[in-house]
């Protein structure tokens, strides 16, 4: 069974960075994409950018460039995210999601979602 | 960046009704047009993909179906259960983009 299990919620302060991660297990980890999502508090959905661990390649929402920093733990199966200069504009819902293929692909597994809340 | 507009925004319909949902697509996209139901408090579920394929586990009063650049998900008798904001995605090219979503609610 695939799962994706992200870390827990957090508070941090502005200005601050912060790192979510995306625990993959029940498939072999290298072979897909791992894809972020944001949603802000009574927003849609936006795409931040994937990451393709069995080439270490990553693609990125022009909109995020400088913001997110995706990586790959290929000895954990993990995926992470860190944000950096937090403002309140990215307290947001944060999930990850496994692409159905290699790339190129629409997301048929999903974490749970990280809430990340920006506050002094 | 391809644009996807999702209409109506928002809608209400009465338990048993046949609704659909569209999403336009501002440029050629093929069928790589997934959509996904999200409720309060859980990730979004995936519902169509390729534009007409069922994802695992849906029920089959949901269909997806394509012409030329509009999409459209259809839910043939609407359930209680079916209540929630409806995305579209493309992943044609990157950066993948939703659309902004469609609210269902019951009458």
């Amino acid at each position: 069974e695939v799962k994706l299990q992200q870390s827990g919620d957090e508070l941090v302060r502005p200005g601050a960075s912060v790192k979510i991660s995306c625990k993959a297990s029940g498939y072999t980890f290298t072979s897909y994409s791992m894809h972020w999502v944001k949603q802000r508090p009574g927003q849609g959905l936006e795409w931040i950018g994937a990451i393709i661990p069995i080439i270490d390649t990553t693609e990125y929402n022009q909109k995020f460039k400088g913001k997110a920093t995706l990586t790959a733990d290929k000895s954990s199966n993990t995926a992470n995210m860190e944000l950096s200069r937090l403002t309140s504009e990215d307290s947001a819902v944060y999930y990850c999601a496994r692409s159905y293929g290699y790339t190129y692909d629409w997301f048929a597994y999903w974490g749970q979602g990280t809430l990340v809340t920006v506050s002094s | 960046d391809i644009q996807l507009t999702q209409s109506p925004s928002s809608m209400s319909a009465s338990l048993g009704d046949r609704v659909s949902l569209t999403c336009q697509s501002s440029q050629g996209i093929g069928n790589y047009l997934s959509w996904y139901q999200h409720k309060p408090g859980k990730p979004p579920k995936p519902m169509i993909y390729y534009a007409t394929n069922l994802a695992d586990g849906v029920p089959s009063r949901f269909s997806g179906s394509r012409s030329g650049s509009d999409y459209s998900l259809t839910i043939s008798s609407l359930e209680s259960e079916d209540t929630a904001i409806y995305y579209c995605l493309q992943y044609d090219e990157y950066p993948y983009t939703f659309g902004a979503g469609t609210k269902l609610e019951l009458k």
